[in-house]
């Protein structure tokens, strides 16, 4: 079983609808959970970071945390071409290691 | 600043070629990172230096040969490849050398090898 498991896509929708992307994750121990957006051919840039349950709010993105039902979801309101991106969720391991999720191809339309 | 930059931004070379990658950050982090990512997948872990020191190694053939000359700067020697290390290498830092720390990722480097 992968430790983090997320649906690659591709996902397509029109400009200015809400977006949710979700991971589930298998391990329990502590840890923070982030997500990162990678356009084509280019390094992964970090969106978000959270550890704790509940929600986390940054402009139009919003991160949320189920530690109960092993669920992260980050939702884009809002939603513009220049979101078109690869997102990945990932969660911190022990030791420095980051462990991501196959990542969704996501696709905007004008 | 979350800084990170890579050269060179693309690179090809023969089986028998040596090159190297590099990678520098000016953000005072204490960890630095190189991982491989092919196409349509996510970056998998190559190498961990926290302080300058390797401490994780995630089972990298020896073709691969990290290098942490200072706290700024990451190496990654290249020789004897084969076609299927052909990738996009990724250099990322943290500020911490804990595993709870958000890492910062430069552009990468597309490598080609022939």
């Amino acid at each position: 079983q992968k430790e983090v498991e997320q649906d690659p896509g591709p996902l397509s929708v029109p400009e200015g609808a809400i977006v949710s992307l979700n991971c589930t994750y298998s391990n329990s121990a502590f840890q923070y959970f982030m997500w990162y957006r990678q356009y084509s051919r280019k390094g992964p840039e970090l969106l978000m970071y959270t550890y704790s349950s509940g929600n986390k709010e940054d402009g139009r993105f919003t991160a949320q945390v189920d530690k109960s039902s092993k669920y992260i979801s980050l939702f884009i309101r809002d939603s513009q071409p220049s979101d078109s991106a690869t997102y990945l969720c990932a969660r911190t391991l022990v030791a420095q290691k980051l462990v991501f999720g196959q990542g969704t191809r996501l696709t905007i339309n004008p | 600043d979350t800084e990170v930059t890579q050269t060179p931004k693309h690179l090809v070379m023969g089986m028998t070629n040596k090159k190297s990658l590099k990678c520098e950050q000016h953000m005072g982090h204490r960890a630095m990172y190189w991982y491989k990512q092919k196409a349509k997948k996510p970056p998998e872990l190559m190498f961990v230096y926290s302080y300058e020191k390797l401490s994780i190694n995630e089972s990298v053939p020896s073709r691969f040969s990290p290098e942490c000359p200072n706290s700024s700067l990451l190496n990654l020697h290249l020789h004897a490849l084969q076609p299927e290390d052909s990738a996009l290498y990724l250099c990322a830092s943290s500020r911490k050398t804990i595993s709870a720390d958000t890492q910062y990722f430069g552009p990468g480097t597309r490598l080609t090898v022939l």
